[in-house]
């Protein structure tokens, strides 16, 4: 069963541009993760940040956590076309389950 | 780059043909996954594996099997390929972090099989 729900499913924007995809999920979970995938190939992580974290930060990306709200966020600043990907959550709730990903959102940006 | 193989990278089949999808990883991880996505959509878990001798089924049912004799080996075989199971395959792996929770997954390239 799904988790994380992303919003927008797609999103097309200008190079230099900001980018911002948001994922909702239902349970409690230990920490959530941001991956992307280029198309045909493999996921690749991008970013991990644990339920007692607000914000967190790597190079052009930036993600927050609203546990609150059961919601996250993630920001890539002056996007470039190599960034054009499909982007996914996915939490970790506490023990030993399994990730679970969302259905993901595919950025497009145009040079 | 993550230590973690996938062979092979395309299969076209006919129906009714057994398969085995190979993957390994070298990073010692002790849990392993097998996930089916179909171009553009959402991931899904087929199967996964704590370590070695332990497999359990995921989320979405499937027709496949895995086995796991070795850590770093986790093959996926159909018996009977059916055009149903076209789809995009991918194995990743993670190991235990400090807090005793599961932590980045590292993917495989991933097989896109074909079943004619």
């Amino acid at each position: 069963s799904q988790q994380g729900e992303e919003d927008p499913q797609a999103l097309s924007i200008q190079e230099g541009e900001n980018a911002t995809m948001n994922c909702s999920y239902k349970t409690s979970i230990n920490n959530l993760q941001w991956y992307r995938q280029n198309s045909g190939r493999g996921l690749v992580h991008l970013i991990l940040i644990r339920s007692n974290e607000r914000e967190k930060h790597s190079g052009r990306l930036r993600v927050t956590l609203d546990t609150s709200k059961k919601s996250s966020s993630l920001l890539i600043t002056a996007s470039r076309a190599a960034d054009t990907a499909s982007y996914f959550c996915a939490t970790v709730s506490s023990g030993n389950t399994p990730l679970v990903f969302g259905k993901g959102t595919r950025l497009s940006v145009i040079a | 780059e993550a230590d973690i193989y996938q062979t092979p990278r395309y299969l076209v089949i006919g129906t009714g043909k057994k398969i085995t999808l190979e993957c390994s990883q070298t990073m010692g991880h002790d849990k392993m996954y097998w996930y089916q996505q179909d171009p553009g959509m959402e991931l899904h878990l087929i199967h996964y594996s704590y370590g070695v001798n332990s497999t359990e089924k995921g989320d979405l049912s499937s027709e496949s099997t895995v086995s796991r004799i070795r850590t770093e080996h986790f093959p996926l075989t159909l018996e009977s390929a059916r055009p149903s199971h076209t789809s995009q395959y991918l194995c990743a792996s993670s190991g235990i972090g400090r807090d005793r929770v599961y932590n980045e997954q590292f993917f495989g390239p991933g097989t896109r099989l074909t079943v004619l």
